[in-house]
């Protein structure tokens, strides 16, 4: 079934350090991809999606581009900020093969220190 | 907009009780969806609810059950509760019937089982 992979945490960097986040993904279909961000005692919110190959979601300045040859969708920013720090999810969800159910990955614990 | 509303926010129950939770969706949606979350995991998908009907589940026992009213609103019931059932709840809705649509979460029930 379909599945999502991304790189395991925590991870802790210094403010106004570039930050990548691995996520790679196995489909059937043709999946929408998503980053959920989940702050320390809330609720999940989404971050940026994209619906197509090569198409990039952009949010809050974070950035990650579809790619369909990778099978990949990986959460990039140029300059962490001490409020970034959260739980980031990737995800997929295919309304023809299973009406949006989201998958989720297991979560990158990022802590941005001053 | 209201937004995704559950309750009740926390829950403290003990082995074997049954629990319901609640979960009004966001306004315009006719679709819910439920997801547990263990500490420190992403959200597994419970099931959704389309047209009041269960139109998909996923891998839990059928200890999980849960309904839809005709306002769309949806509970989750869990019987003979277990130790390993302590999560938080997510209830999540969407428009139904059409594809790549963002799931809208509400802030989660946290369940605690003694």
């Amino acid at each position: 079934g379909d599945s999502v992979t991304q790189m395991e945490g925590p991870v802790t960097l210094s403010e106004e350090a570039f930050l990548t986040i691995n996520c790679t993904y196995t489909a059937t279909g043709y999946p929408s991809l998503f980053w959920y961000v989940q702050y320390p005692g809330e609720g999940l919110q989404l971050l940026l999606k994209a619906t197509k190959a090569d198409d990039k979601g952009s949010n809050k300045g974070f950035e990650a581009t579809y790619r369909k040859e990778t099978t990949s969708f990986h959460l990039e920013k140029g300059s962490v900020q001490v409020s970034d720090s959260a739980v980031y999810f990737c995800a997929l969800s295919d309304f023809l093969t299973s009406y949006d159910k989201v998958i989720f990955g297991p979560g990158t614990s990022l802590s941005v220190i001053p | 907009d209201a937004g995704v509303t559950q309750s009740p926010t926390h829950l403290i129950k003990t082995r074997g009780q049954q629990v319901t939770l609640r979960c009004s969706p966001k306004s315009g949606h006719d679709t819910v969806s439920w997801y547990q979350q263990a500490l420190g995991q992403g959200p597994q998908f419970i099931f959704q609810y389309y047209e009041e009907e269960e139109r998909q589940r996923g891998n839990f026992p059928d200890r999980f059950s849960g309904h839809q009213f005709p306002n769309y609103s949806s509970e989750l019931n869990v019987n003979a509760l277990l130790l390993g059932d302590s999560a938080l709840y997510l209830c999540a809705s969407l428009p139904g019937g059409s594809s790549y649509n963002e799931q809208f979460f509400g802030p989660g029930t946290r369940l605690t089982v003694l």
